[in-house]
């Protein structure tokens, strides 16, 4: 069964200061993997995604991930946080077949002017 | 091109009722998924249409239904509305399921509430 573990629930940073939020996953198959945001009263939106084709991947708005499967952590970064960075984020994982995705509890992140 | 939309985007209903949503996927997508957002359960599977075919259903009791017209529109039915179902009741579409990733786009959600 796949499943992901976010390791903190809420991050605070200044603004212009890097950003971490980390996410390990537990996955029977190679994991497809996801990073989605949501805002306030907003639906989600794909950050990134995972292929197989390259273990750091870019995204919007200057995300990036590094998938590491030795360690089955995907974490997400982002070199300087702006104030619009201020949301929740979701750790997704989806097996191949299973037509579906699972997120973990979310990281709401917090900037500070 | 037009998103995920869903309909309605707010509704309130009375314990026993039922409720009918119903969201439109991406020009193109045949694959609709829907999802219950809580703030105690957090973001949980419902179940995924793809051509008219339930190809899988989360752990949720059968007063949760769904079904996918041929034109890929899906709506999902609560029936014996209970308190607990008080949710965001977000739909889901993909393109090609059969694709690796499997990458959905979110609607912007059904805020239910049941009083």
């Amino acid at each position: 069964a796949q499943s992901v573990t976010q390791l903190d629930s809420h991050v605070s940073v200044s603004e212009g200061t890097p950003v971490l939020l980390r996410c390990n996953y537990s996955s029977s198959y190679s994991p497809s993997l996801f990073w989605y945001v949501q805002h306030p009263n907003k639906g989600l939106q794909l950050l990134l995604k995972y292929t197989s084709a390259a273990t750091l991947v870019k995204g919007i708005n200057g995300f990036e991930a590094e998938f590491k499967k030795s360690e089955t952590s995907f974490h997400l970064t982002k070199p300087s946080a702006h104030m619009s960075d201020a949301a929740e984020y979701f750790c997704v994982v989806s097996d191949v077949g299973d037509y579906k995705l699972s997120f973990g509890a979310g990281t709401t992140v917090t900037v500070r002017a | 091109k037009a998103g995920v939309t869903q309909t309605p985007r707010y509704l309130i209903k009375t314990r026993g009722q039922q409720v009918t949503l119903s969201c439109s996927p991406i020009s193109g997508h045949r694959s609709v998924s829907w999802y219950q957002q809580t703030p105690g359960q957090g973001l949980q599977f419902l179940f995924e249409y793809f051509s008219e075919t339930q190809r899988n259903k989360g752990n949720f009791p059968g007063r949760f239904s769904g079904r996918q017209f041929s034109n890929s529109r899906s709506e999902m039915n609560v029936s014996t509305l209970e308190l607990g179902d008080s949710a965001l009741y977000l739909c889901a579409s993909s393109k090609d399921p059969a694709g690796v990733p499997y990458e959905q786009y979110f609607g912007p959600g059904t805020r239910l509430t049941v009083t």
